[in-house]
């Protein structure tokens, strides 16, 4: 199956300062991936679409200046959260699907964001 | 996406077969019953799906019922690496995907 890969899988910031997470498609070219979070025993919830070349779509109660995403490429998307709060400590998941006609989703090993 | 309700926690013997329900009485025509897993703290993985008829792969069988308001997840032999949560999703898109709370299954010696 498709390979992707996300890092840093594990991070420590400070409060107010910015994170930024990578996710690169190693063997699929990927115009669209999605960015999910999930807070500790509960389920993932997508935060984002992220369109290559092109502005994210951000959903509703997600901001989208606190959540920068950025897809400069049809391999490379990234998650950067800025002015980060204690909060925003959750695990950072992306995913995207192969090709046109995929049928299956494929998703990075997340990062887990820790703001103290 | 329809609803799906699926039980909260589930126990399994190590080589038995774990069989995992799945409610989904609102879907619609067009949408496909999707199954991932989550293994603690790592992204999920895609397993099985189907429309209409049941499926099967090298790591599960999807049982449809007639009137695809439910489903099964059936894992023949499962190990203590199929410890997981298991998610039963119904969606006309296979990339932009709503997660329940999903069944966590515990297999057991």
């Amino acid at each position: 199956g498709a390979v992707v890969s996300q890092h840093p899988s594990w991070v420590i910031c400070k409060s107010g300062t910015s994170v930024k997470i990578e996710c690169r498609s190693l063997d699929f070219q990927a115009t669209t991936m999605f960015w999910y979070r999930q807070f500790p025993k509960q389920s993932l919830m997508l935060m984002a679409t992220s369109n290559e070349g092109s502005k994210a779509t951000y959903e509703q109660g997600v901001e989208k200046d606190k959540f920068l995403i950025n897809h400069a490429s049809l391999t490379l998307s990234t998650l950067t959260v800025t002015s980060a709060h204690p909060e925003d400590s959750s695990f950072y998941i992306c995913s995207y699907l192969p090709g046109t006609g995929g049928t299956e989703a494929f998703f990075g090993q997340g990062t887990r964001l820790t703001v103290v | 996406d329809a609803k799906t309700t699926q039980p909260p926690s589930m126990d399994c013997a190590e080589g038995r077969a774990a069989n995992l329900p799945c409610n989904h009485s609102t879907i619609s025509g067009n949408e496909y019953v999707y199954w991932y897993r989550q293994i603690h703290s790592q992204g999920p993985q895609y397993i099985i799906h189907g429309l209409k008829n049941n499926e099967t792969n090298e790591m599960a069988s999807l049982i449809i019922t007639e009137d695809r308001k439910s489903s099964t997840l059936i894992l023949p032999h499962a190990t203590l690496r199929d410890t997981a949560v298991y998610y039963c999703i119904s969606t006309g898109t296979a990339s932009k995907l709503t997660f329940g709370t999903g069944t966590r299954l515990q297999v057991t010696l």
